[in-house]
């Protein structure tokens, strides 16, 4: 079935660096992909999103894309900040839409 | 988090009563989802709802149960609460209609923190 493998955590990284969270996925047929943030204590929110293959997500400087050859969806930022430490998760949806696979959530903390 | 309101945020209760978590959205979305999140396992879809009335089960389904009578609202039913039960449970909406609409997003509410003694 589906399914989302991505980086194990925690990952510390200092303010500036720069960040690589690795996410594969298992998928019939073309599913979308997504990053998903959660800050303490809220919900998940959508970071960014690529509906086909070769798509670039981005938003707030992170961007990943949607590589089929690889099935990675790897997220980066080239500048990190102490604002961006979360939770990070990494998603799929099913072929028809309406099914979503998500990946175990990679822990980020940026210190000054 | 914008249209959906989950009830309640916090929950301490005792093994073998029955729980009841409410997901209420004003979006009118068709689809709706139940997780629950743990340590080292990410979000697991408990059941999920495609309309009023019309449920299915998720990975996680067993001594879960769901009804959703309104398209507002779902309702997640711990019948006999267990302490395996303990966890941060998450409602999310989503529009439906396939992949031809666009990639469907899921929307996520505050979450609900469930602590069985």
């Amino acid at each position: 079935g589906d399914s989302v493998t991505q980086m194990e955590g925690p990952v510390t990284l200092s303010e500036e660096a720069f960040l690589t969270i690795n996410c594969t996925y298992t998928a019939t047929g073309y599913p979308s992909l997504f990053w998903y943030v959660q800050y303490p204590g809220e919900g998940l929110q959508l970071l960014l999103k690529a509906t086909k293959a070769d798509d670039k997500g981005s938003n707030k400087g992170f961007e990943a894309t949607y590589r089929k050859e690889t099935t990675s969806f790897h997220l980066e930022k080239g500048s990190v900040q102490v604002s961006d430490s979360a939770v990070y998760f990494c998603a799929l949806s099913s072929n028809t839409g309406n099914q979503f696979y998500f990946g175990t959530g990679t822990s980020l903390t940026v210190i000054p | 988090d914008a249209g959906i309101t989950q009830s309640p945020r916090h929950k301490v209760t005792e093994t073998g009563t029955p729980v009841t978590l409410r997901c209420h959205q004003t979006e009118n979305h068709r689809y709706m989802y139940w997780y629950r999140q743990d340590p080292g396992h990410g979000l697991r879809l408990i059941h999920y709802s495609y309309g009023v009335k019309d449920t299915d089960k998720g990975e996680v389904s067993d001594g879960y149960s769901v009804s959703r009578s309104k398209t507002e609202d779902f309702l997640l039913t711990l019948e006999s609460a267990t302490s395996s039960q303990t966890s941060v449970y998450f409602c999310a909406i989503s529009l439906g209609g396939g992949l031809s609409s666009g990639a469907n997003v899921l929307t996520f509410g505050a979450g609900s923190r469930l602590t069985v003694l």
